[in-house]
């Protein structure tokens, strides 16, 4: 079963900042939080992850709260390319446990 | 380019037939793995190889086989033993080090006839 609650669909209009939470209230310390989306039909593409501090790169920015029970992805001006399901994960780097899926929040950009 | 393939595209299936579907990876990841995706659903591991001639069974393994033979090459079978095998498969791959960071194909959809 997948840690992490995230809300199966969210829109967002063209041009605004999309946000999409994330609660993993049992992460565990050195657990790492991953974020990746997938269009429609085809594989899922990596776009951020974190530890503790926040994140931000080409893509997006990754907020993560002080005591770690929930992240906010953050698309700053989503385009109508940006629709797709959006995966937050968490992964202990032990070399061992492969990503877990869950289902992922849908987000509809709309024109 | 560098990347990840997989073949074919569509796949279709008649009862009690064994199909093979292929992915290959010019990154030069040790690691490669097999999800399953259902409509509307999350991915769902099937098997996963760290390094060749070595790989592990993930949560819906039953059903499937794999090989790792070479580095770049990880085919999945989709045995007759499989009685729901119409899904989208996808096949990703990883630095040994760094398996949370994959790189997927494009993605195989198989269809039952």
């Amino acid at each position: 079963d997948a840690k992490t609650t995230q809300p199966p669909s969210m829109d967002c209009a063209e041009g605004r900042a999309a946000n999409l939470p994330c609660n993993h209230s049992t992460i565990s310390g050195n657990e790492y939080v991953y974020w990746y989306r997938q269009i429609h039909s085809q594989g899922p593409q990596y776009i951020i992850h974190g530890l503790k501090n926040n994140e931000t790169n080409e893509m997006a920015s990754l907020i993560i709260t002080e005591d770690r029970k929930s992240s906010t992805l953050i698309l700053p001006h989503a385009t109508l390319r940006d629709t797709a399901v959006y995966y937050c994960i968490l992964f202990r780097n032990s070399g061992n446990t492969p990503l877990v899926f869950g289902k992922g929040t849908r987000l509809s950009v709309i024109a | 380019d560098g990347g990840i393939t997989q073949s074919p595209k569509y796949l279709f299936r008649k009862e009690g037939q064994n199909v093979t579907l292929s992915c290959e990876q010019n990154l030069n990841h040790d690691a490669m793995y097999w999800y399953r995706q259902d409509p509307g659903q999350g991915l769902r591991l099937i098997y996963y190889s760290q390094i060749v001639n070595d790989f592990q069974k993930g949560d819906i393994a039953e059903g499937y086989s794999v090989s790792r033979e070479k580095k770049e090459s990880f085919p999945l079978t989709v045995t007759s033993a499989q009685k729901n095998p119409t899904a989208f498969y996808l096949c990703a791959s990883s630095r040994r080090r760094d398996q949370e960071t994959q790189y997927f194909g494009p993605g195989t959809r198989l269809l039952v006839l």
